[in-house]
Formats: structure tokens, sequence, C-alpha cells
């Protein structure tokens, strides 16, 4: 059974539309982390949540809003979408422990492609 | 800031040969040290870590990696590969003093193995 459920597996859309990536965990994690692969780059971090709360964000544009709905969930809005935006989007988790160092577990990803 | 440099792009190998695929970061205070591993149109899934101890780790299917500090580097290596091997690894440094920061990734190795 997947642990990390991503959903839509493939999305198209539109520039300038909205869309709403979904991730949920089912890992027993308290972190919870957002990654982007593109062809021009390499992975890249977005942002991290530990217990519903926003760690660490590395994303210039605020375009890109993470949303905690549920401790295991962590969807990721994006907002006026351009091409550049189109990348893989990964969804990963981890415990988070201070004082231990868990790996973290990533989902299968959502493909987004704006044209 | 920490960054992250594997060198090679792509590694072709055959069938039993060993292989090293090579990890080097820049990081001024204490380091947790990761490699991935991506299957084409799959998420990344976890081979090994270290973050202090034997600086020999071992990972899953045969997967070991060595840390040295004087040469700032994260090695992984595999005495006998199989063709089920064939992927992109990429080698991951997280700030050691935060759990639960976020990874940076190399650009990744890909290994084809052939038969």
């Amino acid at each position: 059974d997947p642990k990390i459920i991503q959903k839509p597996k493939y999305l198209v859309a539109v520039t300038g539309s909205e869309k709403i990536l979904i991730c949920e965990q089912y890992l027993g994690h308290n972190a919870m982390y957002w990654y982007r692969q593109s062809a021009k780059k390499p992975l890249e971090f977005m942002f991290s949540y530990s217990y519903q709360k926003l760690m660490d964000n590395q994303t210039a544009s605020s375009r890109f809003q993470p949303q905690s709905s549920k401790k295991n969930h962590l969807d990721l809005q994006i907002t006026a979408l351009k091409p550049d935006d189109s990348a893989t989007y990964f969804c990963a988790s981890s415990r988070r422990d201070w004082g231990n160092y868990a790996e973290q577990f990533f989902g299968p990803g959502t493909r987004l492609t704006v044209l | 800031t920490q960054t992250v440099s594997q060198s090679d792009a792509h590694v072709t190998v055959f069938e039993g040969d060993s292989v090293e695929l090579r990890c080097n970061y820049s990081y001024g205070g204490s380091i947790y040290l990761s490699w991935y591993i991506q299957h084409h149109g799959h998420g990344l899934q976890f081979l090994l870590k270290y973050y202090s101890g034997n600086p020999v780790v071992q990972g899953v299917n045969g997967f070991e990696a060595e840390f040295s500090k004087s040469d700032s580097s994260f090695h992984l290596r595999k005495a006998s590969v199989h063709w089920s091997d064939s992927a992109v690894y990429f080698c991951a440094v997280s700030a050691g003093n935060n759990a639960g920061a976020k990874l940076t990734f190399g650009g990744g190795t890909r290994l084809t193995v052939r038969p």
C-alpha cells in the first residue's frame, strides 16, 4: 500500500490558472515537505512543515501556498500558473524528533505541465 | 549554506562490476548526509544516511557509503551491480543541527548497468 499519496499523478493547466496538488502521508510522521524537480534545475526544496506549522520556506514566490488541513496532509496551492512552473512536485515526510535525524520518505510525485 | 556536487552526470558499467558514485559537499557545521535512488518515472527511495559514528554506512540492496570529513565527501559504492540498479542517484545534505531541516540535493548521477 502506498504510504505517501499524491494526487493527481499528471496535471495539465493553462497559464494564469490555479491548481492544488494533494499530498497525504500514512507513516505517522510529524514533518512534511514539498520539493520540485524540473529539467532546468535539480531537486529543490520548497517548504517544510512540522505539526502543521511552517518551518522553512525557500520559495520566493507567494504564488505557492502550502495548506495543511490535517496533520497528515500538506497540499500545495499554486496560483497564476506560468509555463516555468512546469515540473514534477514531490511531497515528502519524516519524523521530526530533536536529536534524531530521520530520513525523508518521498511520494511518487505530481507532474505539472503549464501550457 | 550547504552545497552538494556530484561530479559524474553519467556512469555506465556492466552487470557484476563494482561502482562508486561520487558526492562532495560544502558546509561549515555538523552535517547529515544521505543517498536516494530514483527509478525512471518514480519518486525517490531512501538508500542510506550518515550523521555520526562509523564513517562507513550500509544501506539497502548492498549499497554502502563512506564519509570523509577531510575530503568533504560521501561516496556511494556497490561491489557488484545488477541491471535493476540502473537509475538516477542523488546525494543530499542537511544541516545536522536542525532535525527535519531541508535536504539540499546534488544534480544526480545516472547509472546505467549493461548486461
